[in-house]
């Protein structure tokens, strides 16, 4: 029943680690983000993918990695973790990107801590 | 740049009406979001507007004004559930989101 659903919501792991966070829509929709939510709560896009190709990619580092196996999910890898990387991050997919009436529909976020 | 900006903090009464300003400054403009996030979970979708004027949807009313750059976001009947954060949004010329960083709303009985 679930619209847009992450795994895991807590994430809690140690400097210099791998770690990876899954997202799946279920609403049929050809877009999926990835955003970052960091202590003072500004959403921040970091990737945006469109039928499977990356359209959007903000300047993150490239220790972040988005992977989308088909349009219903949209995984995220960090590699070699860093404290600064502690936040929440939301998966979010919308019907299509290029319309100007684009809702999102939001992931309920995982909180990710780097010790 | 672009920027949005939204006051951080606002605290209201049950039963009133509040009034939550956002101005934004984007490349381009393809239209202006309202999200509610009530606090550990995630943004939910409120109003859109893209022509200037009013659109209300029940207790929530949203207002933009394309030449001023500005929207404000109006809840009335002011209810405890109401205590959330208000996050504003301008879609930009390439269809991303900006976000600002969102206005918590505090009610007291």
């Amino acid at each position: 029943d679930t619209a847009v659903s992450q795994t895991p919501k807590y994430l809690v792991t140690q400097m210099g680690n791998d770690k990876s966070i899954k997202c799946e829509q279920n609403l049929g929709h050809d877009t999926m983000y990835w955003y970052k939510q960091d202590s003072k709560k500004f959403l921040k896009i970091m990737f945006s993918y469109n039928n499977k190709e990356l359209i959007i990619n903000e300047t993150v580092p490239n220790r972040f990695s988005p992977k989308s196996p088909d349009k219903a999910h949209l995984n995220l890898h960090i590699n070699s973790l860093e404290l600064g990387d502690s936040a929440v991050y939301f998966c979010a997919s919308s019907q299509v990107l290029a319309d100007s009436y684009n809702e999102q529909f939001f992931g309920p976020g995982t909180r990710l801590t780097v010790l | 740049g672009q920027n949005i900006d939204q006051p951080t903090e606002m605290t209201a009464t049950e039963g009133a009406i509040v009034q939550i300003n956002c101005t934004y400054q984007t490349s381009g403009f393809n239209g202006l979001f309202w999200y509610q996030q009530h606090a550990g979970e995630a943004p939910t979708f409120l109003s859109y507007n893209v022509l200037d004027g009013l659109e209300e949807k029940g207790r929530f009313s949203s207002f933009l004004s394309r030449s001023k750059g500005y929207s404000y976001l109006l809840l009335k009947e002011l209810q405890m559930k109401d205590s959330a954060s208000y996050l504003c949004a301008s879609m930009d010329s390439n269809y991303q989101l900006i976000w600002g960083a969102g206005t918590k709303l505090i009610i007291k009985p």
